[in-house]
């Protein structure tokens, strides 16, 4: 069954800081890959997705991440965090061409930044 | 607002009872997924509805139920609940049963005793 990992569960920032958040998946088949964030008494949202093609995906407020193939990674990046960006983030694959209906999720990161 | 509404938000159950819950999609929303989100992990997929019928599922036992009706509200149903059942349940609508492109609620959050 497919795996995904997030490394870090709790990172801790200063605003302007740079931000990049690991995430690896364990599937040799072709994915679909998303990153969900939850901010504190919101729902899951969906931030970025990847299907095919460019492989740096940009995503709401100012947040990218990069598939890289050969390292099964879907890193999630941001330049310079602010404060509202204090959230849990959530990596999730889901096997395509498959018929699987799956999302599969990490464990989440919980990012708080320090104003 | 992702206008996916679930209830209730909260409750309590002792072991060996049971529990409904309930999950009203966004509109245009023919799809509902349940997830269930232990204390510390991601959420696990318990199964998917699509068009009345369950259309995939999760490693969840069979005590572990659901409908969805035509105006593609759906329930998840629990029996025989045990500790480890406490978690929180996401309902989750999307416009196409194979993305992955999903529109959560707030959830419910069971506590079992």
């Amino acid at each position: 069954a497919q795996s995904v990992s997030q490394h870090n569960h709790h990172v801790i920032l200063s605003e302007a800081a740079s931000l990049e958040l690991g995430c690896n998946y364990s599937y040799g088949g072709t994915v679909n890959l998303f990153w969900y964030v939850q901010y504190p008494g919101q729902h899951l949202q969906l931030l970025l997705k990847y299907f095919s093609g460019d492989p740096l995906v940009k995503g709401i407020k100012g947040f990218e991440a990069e598939f890289i193939k050969s390292k099964f990674s879907f890193n999630l990046r941001k330049p310079s965090v602010q404060w509202s960006d204090t959230a849990e983030y959530f990596c999730a694959v889901k096997l395509a061409n498959t018929g699987r209906r799956a999302l599969t999720f990490g464990s989440g990161t919980r990012l708080q930044v320090q104003p | 607002e992702t206008g996916v509404t679930q209830s209730p938000t909260h409750l309590i159950k002792t072991r060996g009872q049971q529990v409904t819950l309930r999950c009203s999609s966004q509109s245009g929303h023919n799809t509902v997924s349940w997830y269930q989100q232990a204390l510390g992990q991601g959420p696990q997929f318990i199964f998917q509805y699509y068009r009345e019928e369950e259309n995939g599922r999760g490693n969840f036992p069979p005590r572990f139920s659901g409908l969805q009706f035509p105006n593609y509200s759906s329930e998840l149903n629990v029996n025989a609940l045990e500790l480890d059942d406490s978690a929180l349940y996401l309902c989750a609508s999307s416009t196409d049963r194979n993305t992955g492109e999903l529109f959560f609620g707030e959830g419910s959050r069971l506590t079992v005793l």
